[in-house]
């Protein structure tokens, strides 16, 4: 049962053009989410990260919105750049649950020079 | 070294045997986790070190499965008796403080098993 869903397993998107990136949750004790990037052959790398306090967190080109009441968030990337392209996982903490994060299966990002 | 280091990169074992497979922190870093990654997933939390113990093991699978951080640095994860079904990429990961957020992933052990 995957507490963590992420239902677009990949996504193309024109350079210069919005990426947008889904995510569901169904445990709502969830209050703390995360979104890594990977590389093929590389470890998963921090990206951005967002408390459950808020409902949008920006950095640069990427901003995470959260929609408590329908379990969701989502990704958007503007612009994109090929420099983009790779395996974006959402991932989610709850206080209780330690250090124990789960994540979700990951969506493919192909961004087209 | 400036990174997280796992060894080795990939490992190929058969069926039934004993295997280690090593983690060398960031220097400093007193938080260590091991996640697993199978195809088409994403991680799956296993254990988490905060100093030499093992702070939460809630995550391995069954009693197969071990890992030892003796000295609060270098950490290794012991898997007996492999089946097929451990295969997978086995990623490590530290930080100075706890959360996810500051961690900083190794590029995974590929597991294979024979």
């Amino acid at each position: 049962d995957q507490q963590v869903k992420q239902n677009s397993p990949s996504l193309s998107v024109q350079e210069g053009r919005i990426s947008i990136l889904n995510c569901d949750y169904t445990n709502s004790m969830f209050d703390y989410f995360l979104w890594y990037k990977k590389y093929p052959a590389e470890g998963p790398t921090f990206l951005i990260s967002i408390s459950s306090i808020k409902d949008k967190n920006e950095d640069g080109r990427f901003t995470v919105f959260l929609n408590k009441s329908a379990k969701h968030l989502s990704l958007h990337i503007v612009p994109s750049q090929p420099g983009d392209s790779a395996v974006y996982f959402c991932a989610a903490s709850a206080k209780g649950y330690g250090q124990n994060f789960v994540f979700g299966p990951g969506t493919r990002l192909s961004v087209l020079p | 070294g400036a990174g997280v280091s796992q060894t080795p990169s990939n490992k190929v074992t058969e069926k039934g045997k004993y295997v280690e497979l090593r983690c060398d922190p960031i220097s400093g870093h007193t938080a260590l986790y091991w996640y697993r990654q199978s195809l088409g997933q994403g991680p799956e939390f296993l254990i988490y070190f905060q100093g030499t113990g093992a702070a939460d093991d809630s995550g391995l699978p069954n009693d197969r499965f071990f890992a030892v951080r003796p000295e609060g640095s270098v950490s290794t994860l012991k898997i007996q008796r492999t089946e097929r079904g451990d295969s997978a990429v086995y990623l490590c990961a530290s930080s100075l403080t706890p959360g996810l957020e500051g961690y900083t992933f190794g590029s995974g052990t590929r597991l294979t098993v024979v």
